[in-house]
């Protein structure tokens, strides 16, 4: 199993620019989640997914959007991307059952929005 | 607000020693865990905890649910333990994070 994967691992953007963060998990979990994590603060929830078909808004969803089309696959948007945005972004999974069970992560994507 | 409140926020120790990193929660939890961030930022679970204490080798990791507190030890450190380590207590629906410690093991 490759756990959980993200695409890119790095990339740097113009502001204004758009792009789409991949995240790909072959663990069959239901939920999947998007974190951003910016130096002195913790990890911050974007988005997160309960299952295909739906996505809810985290702590800090403000100028991203997802999508969940397949089970396997859960991608983070910018559409207009700005400094702020600028950060590692993780994507997570967890096993069927209940929210609290252990989450798996990504490896990481640092965006450098200029 | 800060849901989660870790210490001490950074940790040198010399290979040998006994370490302890402490998380302290105010929102009430369905389970509480104990992650890794590796210098290269990789993230990796190391406990899930509901009660009382659970031990993967040289890693102990304990809870007061009552007193809302859960600990992290490790035992005879080496500098392969070198890292960040986050609590996370989860309340069932939501995911919290404390903003880490940082260890550091000098051999």
């Amino acid at each position: 199993n490759a756990g959980v994967t993200q695409t890119p691992k790095f990339r740097v953007l113009k502001t204004g620019q758009s792009m789409t963060l991949l995240c790909a998990q072959d663990m069959n979990h239901e939920y999947m989640y998007w974190y951003r994590q910016d130096p002195g603060m913790g990890l911050r929830l974007i988005h997160y997914s309960v299952g295909e078909g739906t996505t809810a808004k985290g702590e800090v969803p403000d100028g991203y959007n997802v999508s969940r089309l397949k089970k396997q696959n859960f991608l983070l948007g910018l559409e207009s991307a700005a400094p702020s945005q600028t950060s590692v972004y993780f994507c997570a999974s967890t096993a069927p059952g209940t929210s609290s069970e252990t989450q798996y992560f990504g490896p990481g994507t640092r965006l450098l929005v200029l | 607000k800060n849901e989660v409140e870790q210490s001490p926020q950074n940790l040198t120790a010399q290979e040998g020693e006994f370490i302890t990193i402490n998380c302290s929660y105010s929102v009430g939890i369905s389970a509480l865990h104990w992650l890794q961030q590796h210098p290269g930022g990789g993230i990796v679970s190391l406990f899930m905890l509901s009660s009382g204490k659970k031990k993967h080798g040289r890693l102990i990791a304990t809870i007061n649910i009552q007193e809302k507190h859960s600990s992290l030890h490790i035992t005879a450190s080496h500098p392969r333990d070198s890292a960040v380590y986050i609590c996370a207590p989860n309340t069932g629906n939501q995911f919290y994070f404390g903003t880490g410690t940082s260890l550091t093991v000098i051999p």
